[in-house]
């Protein structure tokens, strides 16, 4: 069965400096890979996803992740923190095929960011 | 243009009452999904519909049960609730049936259930 695991339940940068999340998953084959936000008191929104086209995927609000095959890794890097990053961040894969879109997510990683 | 919505915000039970969690998409999505978010363990599913008229189980769907009412609306019911099932349930919804590999899920802004 496919799983996700964050490293790091709690995170705490500076403000402008660099945010990495780290995300791993197990599975044979290369899954639909996914990072989430979920602002206090909100739902989950998307912020960008890896479908098999590029490694480097850019999403939205300046993040990105590399898609690592050999590492089995889909880690969310973002360049310089902003004090409005401070959310918590789910990492999710779906199979490749078979099934139903199912969306297996991360126990996630609560960023906060600190003047 | 809502997107997906649901009612209500939050809700206080008292163990063995029963209550339905209601969600509704406007985006003419084929595919509805019901999670549980519960601290330290993300997001897991409860019951999904691939389409109008179809339902399935997900991860987790004992005690719960779910309707499909049309292709916009898709209900979560508790019939005997408790202090269990008490969490944050967020509803979402997919452009596709079940074949729809890597589509994007698009969430609703959750219902906080609290089963005393």
């Amino acid at each position: 069965a496919q799983s996700v695991t964050q490293l790091g339940s709690h995170v705490s940068v500076s403000e402008g400096a660099l945010v990495l999340l780290r995300c791993n998953y197990s599975s044979s084959v290369p899954p639909y890979l996914f990072w989430y936000v979920q602002y206090p008191n909100q739902g989950l929104q998307l912020l960008l996803k890896y479908t098999s086209a590029a490694t480097l995927v850019k999403g939205i609000n300046g993040f990105e992740a590399e898609f690592k095959k050999s590492e089995t890794s889909f880690h969310l890097t973002k360049p310089s923190a902003h004090m409005s990053d401070a959310a918590e961040y789910f990492c999710a894969v779906t199979p490749f095929s078979g099934g139903y879109n199912k969306l297996i997510f991360g126990a996630g990683t609560r960023l906060a960011v600190h003047p | 243009n809502a997107g997906v919505t649901q009612t209500p915000k939050f809700q206080v039970l008292k163990t063995g009452q029963s209550m339905t969690l209601q969600c509704a998409q406007d985006m003419n999505h084929n595919s509805m999904y019901w999670y549980r978010q519960d601290p330290g363990m993300g997001l897991r599913l409860i019951y999904y519909s691939a389409s109008e008229g179809t339902t399935d189980k997900g991860e987790v769907p004992n005690g719960y049960n779910v309707s499909r009412l049309n292709k916009r609306e898709f209900s979560l019911r508790l019939e005997s609730a408790a202090p269990s099932q008490t969490s944050v349930y967020f509803c979402a919804s997919s452009v596709g049936t079940s074949g729809g590999h890597g589509e994007t899920q698009y969430f609703g802004p959750g219902t906080r259930l609290l089963v005393l």
